[in-house]
């Protein structure tokens, strides 16, 4: 079956600290992952892609074939990041369509 | 605004009620996606178009229906409302057939009573 999960519905962290956003994945075929983020009163969006291999915001994410995981990292957490993270796979099927893990909380205190 | 547009933005209704959903991709986008996000089911993905043809399908209830006008904005129907069906429903369009980056709109809110 094609699933996205991410583990952690809160993560919670001091700013400073590094932060690990999980994401494990289940396809048969060749996985294309997204992770988007949704800050507080604003829209859903993109945040980064892993055939892009770029760092955005001082996030990025590892495709792990052997793990079936694209964790979200960044190693220093600022409290802006404070947002909701989803994770998202990319199925193929005639058109396309993306899937996306429950998303999880990213909480930085100050 | 040249952005994805929702509307209504929130809509209160009751049982049994059918209710549209409208949406205006991003200029230039010729895909349009449909996406319910409720708290146990996080994003689920309904419905997605192509230039004015249904591409794909995800877990969209019979008593749900969409199309794709030739202006390329789209709507959502619901029919026969129910307590579950009270969610956000998100529209999304991308540039290309097999939505690989989403511009997502504001989202409709949806409450059955």
């Amino acid at each position: 079956a094609q699933r996205v999960t991410q583990p952690e519905k809160l993560l919670s962290v001091f700013k400073g600290a590094p932060v690990e956003l999980k994401c494990n994945y289940s396809y048969s075929g060749s996985p294309e992952l997204f992770w988007y983020v949704q800050y507080s009163r604003q829209r859903l969006q993109l945040l980064l892609r892993h055939i892009s291999r770029e760092s955005i915001k001082g996030f990025t994410a590892d495709l792990n074939k052997g793990e079936t995981s694209f964790h979200l990292k960044k190693p220093f957490a600022q409290e802006e990041d404070s947002a909701m993270y989803y994770c998202a796979l990319l199925i193929y099927n005639q058109g396309g369509k993306l899937i996306f893990g429950q998303g999880t909380e990213l909480s930085v205190k100050p | 605004d040249s952005g994805v547009t929702q509307t209504p933005k929130h809509l209160i209704t009751a049982t049994g009620q059918r209710v549209t959903l409208r949406c205006s991709p991003r200029s230039g986008d010729l895909s349009v996606y449909w996406y319910q996000q409720s708290l146990d089911q996080g994003l689920q993905f309904l419905i997605q178009y192509y230039n004015g043809e249904e591409r794909a399908k995800g877990n969209i209830l019979e008593r749900f229906s969409a199309q794709q006008f030739p202006d390329l904005h789209s709507e959502l129907n619901l029919s026969s409302l129910e307590l579950g069906d009270s969610a956000l429903y998100f529209c999304a369009s991308s540039t290309d057939r097999v939505g690989s980056v989403l511009t997502f709109g504001a989202g409709s809110r949806l409450t059955v009573l």
